[in-house]
């Protein structure tokens, strides 16, 4: 079965840091997402990116945050210099459609900023 | 602003016992809803989903959920709960509207004693 595929399983950066989470979402989908979960919190979504631009982002996804899909086939997210309250996991979505269809996730990047 | 409300944060049940999980959301139309479960150390599986139609939706592994409009709800029941069903479980919304980023509730953790 298709699935989402994210690497590492698990990051540790050092404060300032720019980290770069990689994704493959399933081939033939065409919306892309990140989300992050701190430890004990909700899930939150961060971004949604469909041709090669932002499509939406919330008020956590500022200036520190990027994303891009450098090939055909991964979708990466750049924190540019990692703060402690970035760690989090991590995880990277994919839809064939913006509408009427669930979103597959990843399992997840646990990123630890020290 | 769309809204998920999940009351219990803890749930222990016996095997084979009944399970319903609580979901109420906040939105201004007609929601996507979707139910997913989180085992430790893994991403994020879709049990099942409601965009339209019939109130009663299956899913994956025995679940079944309810949409109530009149109670703005969306529970999560199984009837019989298996040892493996122990994980953290999360109702989500998504926007109608498009852009299918999805608002998660705070999650219920299901513990299962044998």
């Amino acid at each position: 079965e298709p699935e989402v595929t994210q690497t590492p399983s698990h990051q540790v950066t050092q404060m300032g840091q720019e980290v770069i989470l990689r994704c493959v979402p399933i081939s033939n989908h065409l919306y892309f997402y990140w989300y992050r979960q701190i430890l004990g919190q909700k899930v939150e979504f961060l971004v949604s990116f469909y041709n090669n631009e932002i499509s939406e982002k919330s008020e956590i996804f500022d200036d520190q945050f990027s994303v891009e899909r450098p090939d055909g086939s991964n979708f990466t997210l750049k924190i540019r210099s990692t703060k402690l309250e970035d760690s989090a996991m991590y995880f990277c979505a994919s839809s064939v459609e913006i509408m009427n269809t669930e979103a597959f996730f990843g399992q997840g990047t646990r990123l630890t900023v020290v | 602003a769309q809204s998920v409300t999940q009351p219990d944060i803890h749930i222990t049940v016996s095997e084979g016992a009944s399970l319903e999980l609580r979901c109420n959301y906040s939105y201004g139309a007609t929601p996507y809803l979707f139910w997913y479960v989180q085992s430790p150390g893994q991403g994020l599986q879709l049990l099942l989903k409601y965009f339209s139609g019939d109130t009663l939706v299956q899913g994956i592994k025995g679940f079944e959920a309810e949409f109530k409009r009149s109670q703005s709800s969306f529970n999560l029941r199984k009837p019989s709960v298996h040892w493996s069903d122990a994980a953290e479980y999360f109702c989500a919304v998504g926007s109608t509207g498009g852009g299918n980023k999805l608002t998660f509730g705070t999650g219920t953790q299901l513990k299962v004693e044998l």
